[in-house]
Order: structure tokens, then C-alpha cells, then sequence
């Protein structure tokens, strides 16, 4: 079974400039939702994207934006950065649709953004 | 999603049973308890999940008692591999016609140090 894979786990950007996260969903799983973890903090559902729509979405503002493909990747974009965007950016994966299913999310090791 | 509270921090020491109690006050009918562990710099790991009384894997049990408006999570004989950030989490996982189930809210977690 292939499990959640992120990329980059690392990488540092300065203000201003734009950021695409990536993730690979697990074997089996059409939706992806994105979290926020800032240091100490839990983290914080940004979006998320079922059958390639958006499709629920946190507290965050138009600059960060997401894709999700046919074969249920999803990318994670980051606009205009800001010195508070540095966190640990997961991605997490679950089957979505009429069945019901456990609820249970399946999270990557997660990509640490730092701004400078 | 109903908001949930628990402690900030517990200690303990290797082979002792760890009990974590969260409130969620506010619990739906429809919601279920899940609870994630989450180690530094990893994403965080499914543990359990139930409505109602008590559900035991191989990893922990969680008590519900007949009210729902609190859970506690038991830990058998410890070890210091145990410490982690736990979260109690609530919410509907089993939207049919569209996926919620990963609109999760993290609180900011029990902080678990298990001592030698």
C-alpha cells in the first residue's frame, strides 16, 4: 500500500515570492485536504479537494490555492508570501463519496516552508 | 464541528497506563470521537475512533460514557515511544453525496511526555 508522499520536506522562500507544494495521494484515496501547522500549534484545515473540485474551505485568504488531478495528486500554491506562512504545510487523503467510510485521514511527513 | 478542550500537558513514567480525558461539550448526534497522535516534524497518526461506550484496538481504548459530551483515551504501559501530541478531535465523518471527512479541526493537543 503507497502511503501519502510530500514534496519538497524542506525549502526556504523570502516574502513576496510564490510556493507549489506537492502530494501524492495514498493507493485508493480521491480526496486530499491540506492543513497549516504552525510551530506549537495544531494544525489548521486549509482546503480541501474532492473529485478535483474544491470543495471546503478553512480561514485562509485567495493566495493560497490548490489543484487536484485526475489521478488524485494535489498541489498546494502559496502566493504573495508572508513571514507568517512558515509552517509545516500537510497533506492528508481519504476516501470521500456516498459510502459511508471510517473518517480516518492519512497523513504525509509534511513539507516546512520557512519565509524569510 | 463541535470545539473540544483538554489538557495542555500530562507526564508519566514507562510502563504505566496513561488516561487523556477531552471535553467536547457540544457533540451532534451524527459526531464521532477520533483520536490522532502526532510525533515532531511527522503528520499526525489515526489512533481510534467511536461513538458510543468503549472501542479497544491494539494500540489504545477510548471510554465514551453515555452522554458523549466527554472521552477519554487510554493508554496501556507506556513507553518512551509514547510521547507525542495527542488530539481529541469531533465531527461527522460519514457525509454521504459529498466528502467531509477531512475537514478536521485540531485543538492544540495534549502534549504526552513518557519518563524513564
Amino acid at each position: 500500500e503507497t502511503g501519502v508522499t510530500q514534496s519538497p520536506t524542506h525549502l526556504i522562500k523570502t516574502r513576496g515570492q510564490q510556493v507549489t507544494l506537492r502530494c501524492s495521494s495514498q493507493s485508493g484515496h480521491n480526496t486530499v485536504s491540506w492543513y497549516q501547522q504552525a510551530l506549537g500549534q495544531g494544525p489548521q484545515f486549509i482546503f480541501q479537494y474532492y473529485r478535483e473540485e474544491e470543495n471546503g474551505r478553512g480561514n485562509f485568504p485567495p493566495r493560497f490555492s490548490g489543484l487536484q488531478f485526475p489521478n488524485y495528486s494535489s498541489e498546494l500554491n502559496v502566493n504573495a508570501l508572508e513571514l507568517d506562512d512558515s509552517a509545516l504545510y500537510l497533506c492528508a487523503s481519504s476516501w470521500g463519496g456516498g459510502a459511508p467510510v471510517s473518517g480516518e485521514l492519512f497523513f504525509g511527513e509534511g513539507s516546512r516552508l520557512t519565509v524569510l | 464541528l463541535a470545539k473540544t478542550t483538554q489538557p495542555i500537558s500530562m507526564d508519566s513514567y514507562e510502563g504505566q497506563e496513561v488516561n487523556i480525558t477531552c471535553s467536547h461539550n457540544n457533540i451532534a448526534t451524527n459526531d464521532y470521537i477520533t483520536w490522532y497522535q502526532q510525533f515532531p516534524s511527522q503528520g499526525p497518526r489515526f489512533i481510534i475512533q467511536g461513538y458510543k461506550t468503549k472501542v479497544t484496538n491494539e494500540v489504545a481504548s477510548l471510554f465514551i460514557p453515555a452522554d458523549r459530551k466527554s472521552s477519554t483515551l487510554s493508554l496501556p504501559r507506556v513507553s518512551l515511544s509514547d510521547t507525542a501530541v495527542y488530539y481529541c478531535l469531533v465531527g461527522d465523518p460519514h457525509l454521504e453525496g459529498s466528502s467531509n471527512t477531512g475537514k478536521l479541526i485540531f485543538g492544540q493537543g495534549t502534549t504526552l511526555q513518557v519518563k524513564p
